[in-house]
C-alpha cells in the first residue's frame, strides 16, 4: 500500500521559516495536499495540488515538490501556526487515498 | 456557505455496528464533481481515510476497512451515512465527514476541502 512519510515533530522560533516534508514513492506523479489541524479542531486545507492555496489561507503558506518529496513551507512563523500538519494524496495506481502520519509543529 | 455536521451515538458496544450520519447544508449533495467522505482519528493519532461516496452511490473504501464499512447517500435528505460493523476498542476515534473534490467544478481536485467538526465515538461495554 502507498505510504507517505512525515517527521513526527519539528520546532521553529517565531519569525523563522518552517519546512515540513512529506516523502512517498512516485509522489511526483500525484497531487499533494496539506492540512493544518489545531488541537480540538477539524483539519483545514491549507495547500492543494502541490502549491495552490485556498482562498483565505495566508500567503505565508506555500507548497512545493521535488523528486519523491513534497514540502510545506510556512514563512514568518507565528504562535498561531502551532498545529499538526498532514500531507495527503490520491494514489492513482491503486485508486486509494492516503494521509501522511502528521508533523507536530511547535513554535518556540 | 456549505456546512457539514456529523451525528450519531457517542458510545457503541464492542461487536455492534457504529452508524453515523453527515447532514449537508448550504448546498446540494447531488452536485456534480464532489464526493462525500469519512475520515477518522483515534485519540492522539493521525488521520485515517475511511472512504467516500458520490450522490449516485459510487463509492471507494480503504482496503483495510472495506470488509466492515458501508457508505450510503440519501439525496432527499441531503445526507450521507457511514456504517461500521463489528467494532472494537480500536475503532474508538473522532469521525469526520468531509467534501471530497473530484471533478472539473472544483479547484482542489482529490482533496477534502470542507470538513465537519467531527464527532467522538467510543467503543466500550
Amino acid at each position: 500500500s502507498y505510504v507517505l512519510t512525515q517527521p513526527p515533530s519539528m520546532s521553529v522560533a517565531p519569525g523563522q521559516t518552517a519546512r515540513i516534508i512529506c516523502g512517498g514513492n512516485n509522489i511526483g506523479r500525484e497531487s499533494v495536499h496539506w492540512y493544518q489541524q489545531k488541537p480540538g479542531q477539524a483539519p483545514v486545507l491549507v495547500v492543494y495540488d502541490d502549491d495552490d492555496r485556498p482562498s483565505g489561507i495566508p500567503e505565508r503558506f506555500s507548497g512545493s515538490k521535488s523528486g519523491n518529496t513534497a514540502t510545506l513551507t510556512i514563512s514568518r512563523v507565528e504562535a498561531g501556526d502551532e498545529a499538526d500538519y498532514y500531507c495527503q494524496v490520491w494514489d492513482s495506481s491503486s485508486d486509494r487515498g492516503v494521509f501522511g502520519g502528521g508533523t507536530k509543529l511547535t513554535v518556540l | 456557505q456549505l456546512q457539514l455536521q456529523e451525528s450519531g451515538p457517542g458510545l457503541v458496544k464492542p461487536s455492534e455496528t457504529l452508524s453515523l450520519t453527515c447532514s449537508v447544508s448550504g448546498g446540494s449533495i447531488s452536485r456534480t464533481s464532489y464526493f462525500w467522505g469519512w475520515i477518522r482519528q483515534p485519540p492522539g493519532k493521525g488521520l485515517e481515510w475511511i472512504g467516500h461516496i458520490y450522490y449516485t452511490g459510487t463509492s471507494y473504501y480503504t482496503p483495510s476497512l472495506e470488509s466492515r464499512v458501508t457508505l450510503s447517500v440519501d439525496t432527499s435528505k441531503n445526507q450521507f451515512s457511514l456504517r461500521f460493523s463489528s467494532v472494537t476498542a480500536a475503532d474508538t476515534a473522532v469521525y469526520y465527514c468531509a467534501r471530497y473534490c473530484s471533478g472539473f467544478e472544483c479547484k482542489a481536485i482529490d482533496a477534502f476541502d470542507i470538513w465537519g467538526q467531527g464527532t467522538m465515538v467510543t467503543v466500550s461495554s
